[in-house]
Formats: C-alpha cells, sequence, structure tokens
C-alpha cells in the first residue's frame, strides 16, 4: 500500500532563516505531488505541484520553492522566511488512472515562524 | 471560474444525531467529487469520492454522500454522529485539470 510522509511535524524558525520540508511517498511510482499552505486552521492554498522529476509548476509567487530530485520526493524550500509563511504545510500525492485523479494527504508539518 | 461552496462554516450536533454537510460546486460539466475529514493538527484523510455511476456513495467511517447534478451538490451524510467525528470536513472537486477545495466546515459534537 501507499505511503506518504512528511518531516520535520513542527518547526519552528525565525524570521530570516531558511526553510526545507521535506515529503516521500511510497509504494507509488510517477505520483503527481502537491504542496499545499494551511492558515489559521482554513482552506487549503496550492503552492506547487509536480508531474514528474524536475518539473515544478508555481501556483502562488512568493518566497518559497520547491525541488523534486527523486521520483517520490518532493522539498519546499525557503531561502529566508518570512513571519507570513507561519502555517500547516500539508503534502499529497496522487495517481491518475483513465483521467480519474484522487489525492491523498501527509500527516501535515506545523511551521511557525517567530 | 470552477469553485467549491460549503455555506456552512461551523454545526454543532448532539451525539446520535444525523448528519448533514452541505457542498455546491461550480463547473460546466460533471466533475470528479471527493469528501476529506481533518482532525486537528493532522492531515486530510479521504472519507468518499464521486467518479461515476450511482449517485449515492458510501464512504469510511459510516459516512455516504449523493451527488446531485440538478442541484450542483455532493452532501456527506451519517446517520447518528460519534463524538470521534469532531473534526474539519472538506469538500473538493477535480475538474480534470485542478483540484478545487471548499472552505471546510468544522463538527462539533455535543454529549
Amino acid at each position: 500500500s501507499q505511503t506518504i510522509h512528511q518531516w520535520p511535524a513542527t518547526l519552528v524558525q525565525p524570521v530570516g532563516s531558511p526553510l526545507s520540508l521535506e515529503c516521500t511517498v511510497e509504494g507509488t511510482s510517477n505520483p503527481n505531488l502537491y504542496w499545499y499552505r494551511q492558515a489559521a486552521g482554513r482552506g487549503l492554498q496550492l503552492l506547487f505541484y509536480s508531474v514528474g522529476i524536475g518539473q515544478i509548476s508555481s501556483e502562488v509567487p512568493q518566497n518559497l520553492s520547491a525541488s523534486r530530485p527523486q521520483d517520490r520526493q518532493f522539498i519546499l524550500s525557503s531561502k529566508k522566511l518570512l513571519l507570513s509563511d507561519s502555517g500547516f504545510y500539508l503534502c499529497a500525492w496522487s495517481v491518475e488512472t483513465g483521467g480519474r485523479e484522487t489525492q491523498y494527504f501527509g500527516p501535515g508539518t506545523r511551521l511557525l515562524v517567530l | 471560474a470552477q469553485s467549491v461552496t460549503q455555506p456552512d462554516i461551523h454545526i454543532t450536533v448532539s451525539e446520535g444525531a444525523s448528519l448533514e454537510l452541505r457542498c455546491n460546486y461550480s463547473y460546466g460539466a460533471t466533475p470528479y467529487l471527493f469528501w476529506y475529514v481533518q482532525s486537528p493538527g493532522q492531515g486530510l484523510q479521504l472519507l468518499l469520492k464521486y467518479f461515476s455511476g450511482d449517485t449515492l456513495v458510501q464512504g469510511i467511517k459510516g459516512f455516504e454522500a449523493e451527488f446531485k447534478r440538478s442541484q450542483s451538490s455532493f452532501n456527506l451524510r451519517k446517520p447518528s454522529v460519534h463524538w470521534s467525528d469532531a473534526a474539519e470536513y472538506f469538500c473538493a472537486v477535480n475538474t480534470g485539470n485542478q483540484f478545487y477545495f471548499g472552505t471546510g466546515t468544522s463538527l462539533t459534537v455535543i454529549p
């Protein structure tokens, strides 16, 4: 069965520090991968998605970036964190079959920027 | 533009009572529809999904949802709510190109 991991689970970082959040998926090949941010326990904001290694699409311009160095690894980064980057970051994967796609989510990383 | 609306930000029900969470979508064709549940501090868990066929779909944890094309709705129901159902519920739509999520409905269950 498929499993998705995210780490760290919780992170407290000072403003201006760098960020690296990692997401890995097991048990599937060539998944679509997504990074979402959820602010204040509310709706989901799509940040990045990837359909393959090295292929990243950005949905919202900001000081975050994403990379996909391996098929089942997705990394969210920042060179300098802002206070507004605080939130709950969710990674998701999906596989499309016959045009039908379902997203499955990881446990999330809570980021607090002080 | 495509969108998903969950009209109820917060709902409170008594344990054992029935539950219905509303979801409406805006899309020209029949979308693929999903309900997810999120417990505090956790990721989203898939409850059920509709792709085609029978418009009443069964999910995990005793939940079901009904797709009504005429009303552009996909409401989530449960006949008897348990205290452990207290969580945030998200409706989502996949148009074939992109996923759209509603803003969520927070469910409180009182004893």
